[in-house]
């Protein structure tokens, strides 16, 4: 069974680091085509793709953002990192991860996790 | 193109048949194959179709996708109450060099 839970702070101030942990089981990120990507939110927004990783190390991130966004993978504890720096009030947003497993996108997801940008 | 168009709001009654669409262009639905998620609100995003039109296993075959040109259909038949969610599709765009989603289409079972 796959199952993917992110972890973080609920709130963060504006200028602030955001760190994100995505934990996951059932699939490993050493297996080839694997790959683990972060997507975001905002209240009554649309869904929006943040970063991936791939079982090879590639990484794709979104070009927008692609300067305030670090993602990173430890396979010896399966768990990938979003680092988004320079956090603003736009940023306010439900941030999931998601694993592409067997279809060309995303297939198992996590719960999501709330976080607010605020002073 | 940064989300794919649906329609915000689609409704029916039980038992009827109801269908979602979505709108790309050819840089996501018209070169590559497209996802489609159910979502409840606080929920993980579950997914119904993958490639178009396949069905991972233990969704009901109420559920089908079709793709023609730059677009694609979500169909839901013997609609019931607890189809009651968001439905995305999604694509790879090449543009983005990563996954586009669609606005989201909050489905009523009337």
């Amino acid at each position: 069974q796959i199952t993917l839970k992110e972890s973080g702070p609920t709130l963060v101030k504006p200028t602030q680091t955001l760190t994100l942990t995505c934990t996951f089981s059932g699939f490993s990120l050493n297996t080839n085509g694997v790959g683990v990507g972060w997507i975001r939110q905002p209240p009554g927004k649309a869904l929006d793709w943040l970063a991936l990783i791939y079982w090879d190390g590639d990484k794709r991130y979104r070009p927008s953002l692609k300067s305030r966004l670090s993602i990173t993978k430890d396979t010896s504890k399966n768990q990938v990192v979003l680092t988004m720096t320079n956090m603003e009030f736009v940023d306010t947003a439900t941030y999931y991860c998601a694993v592409r497993y067997f279809s060309t996108l995303l297939d198992y997801w996590g719960p999501g996790t709330l976080v607010t940008v605020s002073s | 193109q940064s989300v794919l168009p649906q329609p915000p709001s689609a409704s029916g009654t039980p038992g009827q048949r109801v269908t979602i669409s979505c709108s790309g262009s050819s840089s996501n639905i018209g070169s590559k194959t497209v996802n489609w998620y159910q979502h409840l609100p606080g929920t993980a995003p579950k997914l119904l179709i993958y490639s178009n039109n396949q069905r991972p296993s233990g969704v009901p075959d109420r559920f089908s996708g079709s793709k023609s040109g730059t677009s694609a259909s979500l169909a839901i038949s013997g609609l019931q109450s607890e189809d009651e969610a968001d439905y995305y599709c999604a694509a790879w765009d090449d543009s983005l060099n990563g996954p586009v989603f669609g606005g989201g289409t909050k489905l009523t079972v009337l």
